[in-house]
């Protein structure tokens, strides 16, 4: 079955440092998409990225970038030089084909990130 | 602002009470999902349709149901609720039917209390 391990739960670090969150999928497709959203405190959802199985070219956007690790079934999210904006709850999630199961994404549980001043 | 909408935003009910919670998708968007968010679950997808078909069902209760209209709103009704129930109910909509292909976009969600 289809399943998405954040293992850290919390993260905290001090305005400028690097931080990097993991998000191991486990998956027997070999179509699948992967996607992070952002949850601030104000509580919606909101989605940063999306990358395709067959893409495993590291992406950056600003001070955001993923690297997408297919040998290991890993997609994790680097944010650097953080400021206190960044804190928010990341959840990192994977969708199952539309052949199977529609348009169903699964999330982990969440890496909840604090960047203090 | 990802353009879905969802009414209200806050909602506060007892338990056995029915209430009904409204989304309307992106423009252009035939998919409408419903998911739910709790401190012991985490986010669970409870059901989706496509351009007014049920098109995948999650982990939804049965005392649970949706629909969606012609004119491509969803409508999440919950009823004889319970404690259990209290909660953040999202809801997201994509482009096409879902999948592997579609990017899901988040409405605000409504935060649900039963008491």
């Amino acid at each position: 079955a289809q399943k998405v391990t954040q293992a850290q739960t919390e993260i905290s670090v001090v305005e400028k440092e690097d931080v990097t969150l993991d998000c191991v999928y486990e998956t027997r497709d070999t179509t699948y998409y992967l996607f992070w959203y952002k949850q601030p405190p104000s509580g919606e959802l909101v989605f940063l990225i999306r990358r395709n199985s067959f893409d495993e070219q590291n992406e950056i956007s600003g001070r955001y970038s993923w690297n997408f690790q297919k040998s290991t079934s890993s997609f994790n999210f680097t944010i650097t030089a953080s400021q206190v904006v960044d804190s928010a709850v990341y959840f990192c999630a994977l969708s199952e084909p539309v052949y199977n199961q529609g348009g169903k994404l699964i999330f982990g549980q969440g890496t909840e990130l604090s960047v203090k001043p | 602002d990802s353009g879905v909408t969802q009414t209200p935003k806050h909602l506060i009910t007892a338990t056995g009470q029915r209430v009904t919670l409204r989304c309307s998708p992106r423009s252009g968007d035939l998919s409408v999902y419903w998911y739910q968010q709790s401190l012991d679950q985490g986010l669970q997808f409870l059901i989706q349709y496509y351009n007014g078909e049920e098109r995948a069902k999650g982990n939804i209760l049965e005392r649970f149901s949706a629909q969606q209209f012609p004119d491509l709103h969803s409508e999440l009704n919950l009823s004889s609720l319970e404690l259990g129930d209290s909660a953040l109910y999202f809801c997201a909509s994509s482009v096409r039917s879902g999948g592997a292909t579609d990017t899901q976009y988040f409405g605000p969600g409504t935060r649900l209390t039963v008491l």
